[in-house]
């Protein structure tokens, strides 16, 4: 079946650069999301892209897509101990009610 | 107030107990959707609706019902808690499945 596949930890230093990889098996994924959750709260989408592009740039997040090896990353500039929480990647189809999420990526900022 | 509200925020209830959980939104998204999150698992989805008449099981729905009374509400049963139902339940909506999902603030329920 359908699979989405993170690391469980990442460690940075306050103002390097963090990238978060996500790998998915379906060839068939529409849309690939980054959500972000922070301690006692649920999920918040932080961006999407559509399986047609390669690159999507949204202020300090820059998401690549590698559609031939089926790759996620999100690269978070100038990480901040805000941005210190668990990353998950997911994946849908179109025209289908599934949403497979990754098992989530704890991201700890160290100051 | 919050666009997906849920409660209670924690639950500790006994084995064998019957317990509800509710969501409600104010987004007007005609889907709705519960989800668990156990650490190291990522969410599993549980029942989803996609309008008040329309309920549909997802990946682990044995031991779960669901009830959509109105749009805006979705509510989570356990008829009978076990101790492995203890884990982060999460009601989502969206207005379509690509345009992603809005959360609510999870309940934590731990069954002993």
């Amino acid at each position: 079946g359908e699979d989405v596949e993170q690391s469980l930890f990442l460690s940075v230093r306050e103002g390097d650069s963090s990238v978060i990889n996500c790998t998915y098996t379906d060839s068939s994924s529409t849309y690939l999301y980054w959500y972000k959750q922070e301690p006692g709260a649920g999920l918040q989408l932080l961006t999407y892209i559509f399986s047609n592009m390669d690159m999507k740039q949204d202020q300090r997040l820059t998401v690549l897509l590698n559609k031939k090896d089926k790759h996620l990353s999100l690269r978070i500039a100038d990480t901040q101990t805000g941005d210190s929480a668990i990353y998950f990647c997911a994946e849908s189809t179109s025209g289908t009610y599934k949403y497979i999420f990754g098992t989530g990526t704890r991201l700890k900022v160290l100051a | 107030d919050a666009d997906v509200t849920q409660t209670p925020r924690n639950r500790i209830t006994k084995t064998g107990k019957r317990i509800m959980l509710e969501c409600s939104q104010t987004k007007g998204h005609d889907r709705m959707y519960w989800y668990r999150q156990d650490p190291g698992l990522g969410l599993q989805l549980i029942y989803y609706s996609f309008d008040v008449k329309d309920i549909n099981k997802g990946e682990i729905s044995d031991g779960y019902s669901v009830s959509r009374q109105a749009q805006a509400k979705f509510s989570l049963s356990l008829e009978s808690a076990i101790p492995n139902q203890t884990a982060l339940y999460f009601c989502a909506t969206s207005e379509g499945a690509d345009l992603g999902y809005t959360f609510g603030s999870g309940t934590r329920l731990t069954v002993v």
